[in-house]
């Protein structure tokens, strides 16, 4: 079984800053993936960024970067020059090919607010 | 390119009754799941299809049924309804990794 785990419930940033989710988890896994979602008010699930864990390189998707610490299971979200459009939830989840499904599982989330 | 689409929107039930949440993905997508999101929470799994006629439970499928038969629809049925079954429900699709969720079904339990 996977667990994720966010520990910060609300986070607050000035429009132009930067800010960083933290994320970790737990999995017996050797092939697995993890990633971002944000959830607006609208309340549909948006891919922000994806890491595959075989990659060491850092996923990257414009101002959204990751610091992916494989030994720390640890995978935090860095956005940068925070956008009033970047206030909604943020979600950490993982999967693995496990069951030969590909099943998410996630935390509980962050709820981001831009501050203009 | 519709992608996932969720019937209906929002929903109140009362206590006892039975319902179907519709799901119907256009992308030819083996695998189908179904999430419950309650308030504050993060989404949890209540079952899952890997293709046509096969179905299995996750973390949370107390009170549900689902079938699976065709690649495109995945319904869930709610047997019973409960006030514990309030919650925001999202259907998934995905071709490995690559997931396509639906717009959510808000369903309150009175």
């Amino acid at each position: 079984a996977q667990t994720v785990t966010q520990s910060q419930p609300e986070m607050s940033v000035q429009d132009a800053e930067t800010v960083t989710l933290s994320c970790t988890y737990d999995t017996s896994e050797n092939n697995y993936y993890l990633f971002w979602y944000k959830q607006p008010p609208s309340r549909q699930m948006i891919l922000v960024i994806r890491q595959e864990a075989y990659k060491q390189q850092n996923a990257t998707e414009n101002r959204f970067s990751v610091n992916f610490q494989k030994a720390a299971k640890s995978f935090s979200l860095k956005i940068s020059d925070s956008q009033l459009g970047d206030t909604a939830m943020y979600f950490c989840a993982s999967s693995y090919s496990g069951a030969g499904s590909y099943q998410l599982t996630f935390g509980k989330g962050t709820k981001l607010s831009v501050i203009p | 390119n519709a992608g996932v689409t969720q019937t209906p929107k929002f929903r109140i039930l009362k206590i006892g009754q039975s319902m179907t949440l519709q799901c119907a993905q256009d992308m030819n997508h083996n695998y189908m799941y179904w999430y419950r999101q309650d308030p504050g929470m993060g989404l949890k799994l209540i079952y899952y299809s890997v293709g046509a006629g096969i179905t299995d439970k996750g973390e949370v499928p107390n009170g549900y049924n689902v079938s699976r038969s065709t690649t495109e629809d995945f319904p869930l049925r709610l047997e019973l309804a409960a006030p514990s079954q309030t919650s925001v429900y999202f259907c998934a699709s995905s071709y490995s990794t690559g997931y396509t969720f639906g717009s959510g079904t808000r369903l309150t339990v009175v």
